[in-house]
């Protein structure tokens, strides 16, 4: 298994600022994933983070609003950028064991209010 | 494109009870699916995963099973606890890029 520590745990934010959301893993993994979980939704991925490259992003999500950090392999933060209500969401990031068994982990989450 | 529907979307039931939550994917080519529970406001926490070659999975009171080609998991809840209280998510991973797909979840209420 894998243990993720996700900072801040939550935060309210003023619109048109910036958050940066922090992931660490307890161990070394190739590809890091950020999801977002709007009110009374299930979750969507953001965009998975590789080491040493440029993170991909799924259709809706842009690198402008997103921006990823992937500096080594056990670390990675998101930001949000110029946020408005509508940016709202828990915010998680997950990472999938190794040795083919494809076991998905995820961070506490983090809770973003906009106001 | 995998779509993946849970239903009931919520559950009240009393202390003790047995219960059962159901998924369903519509892209039967998955590489495993696995269930979560996920308390308000707060992350993800792994309860089983049951990979494709398998029919089931258990842990303690729980117990989920997959039919591949009718394309549903279910999770089975003995003798539920207050404690159990949350909302409970499945996710199937499939396709060319191995991404998950989630469903929408069940919130699940077990009363005192």
């Amino acid at each position: 298994s894998a243990v993720i520590s996700q900072k801040p745990s939550r935060d309210i934010c003023q619109r048109g600022t910036s958050l940066t959301i922090q992931c660490q893993v307890d161990s070394q993994v190739t590809m890091m994933f950020w999801y977002r979980q709007q009110p009374g939704q299930s979750l969507t991925l953001i965009a998975t983070a590789n080491q040493g490259s440029e993170a991909t992003y799924e259709s809706g999500f842009v690198i402008d609003k997103f921006p990823i950090s992937r500096p080594n392999l056990t670390f990675s933060t998101l930001t949000v950028s110029n946020m408005s209500p509508e940016d709202s969401s828990i915010y998680l990031c997950s990472v999938e064991s190794g040795g083919g068994r494809t076991e998905a982990f995820f961070g506490q989450g983090t809770r973003l209010t906009v106001v | 494109k995998q779509e993946v529907t849970q239903i009931p979307a919520a559950l009240s039931v009393p202390e003790g009870e047995n219960l059962v939550l159901n998924c369903s994917f519509t892209d039967s080519a998955i590489y495993n699916l696995q269930w979560f529970r996920q308390d308000p406001g707060k992350g993800l926490t792994s309860l089983l995963l049951i990979q494709s070659s398998q029919r089931e999975q258990t842990s303690g009171r729980l117990n989920a099973s997959l039919d591949k080609s009718s394309g549903r998991s279910t999770l089975y809840i003995a003798a539920s606890q207050p404690g159990d209280s949350a909302t409970y998510l499945c996710a199937a991973l499939s396709g060319s890029a191995r991404q998950l797909t989630f469903g929408s979840g069940t919130q699940l209420t077990v009363l005192p």
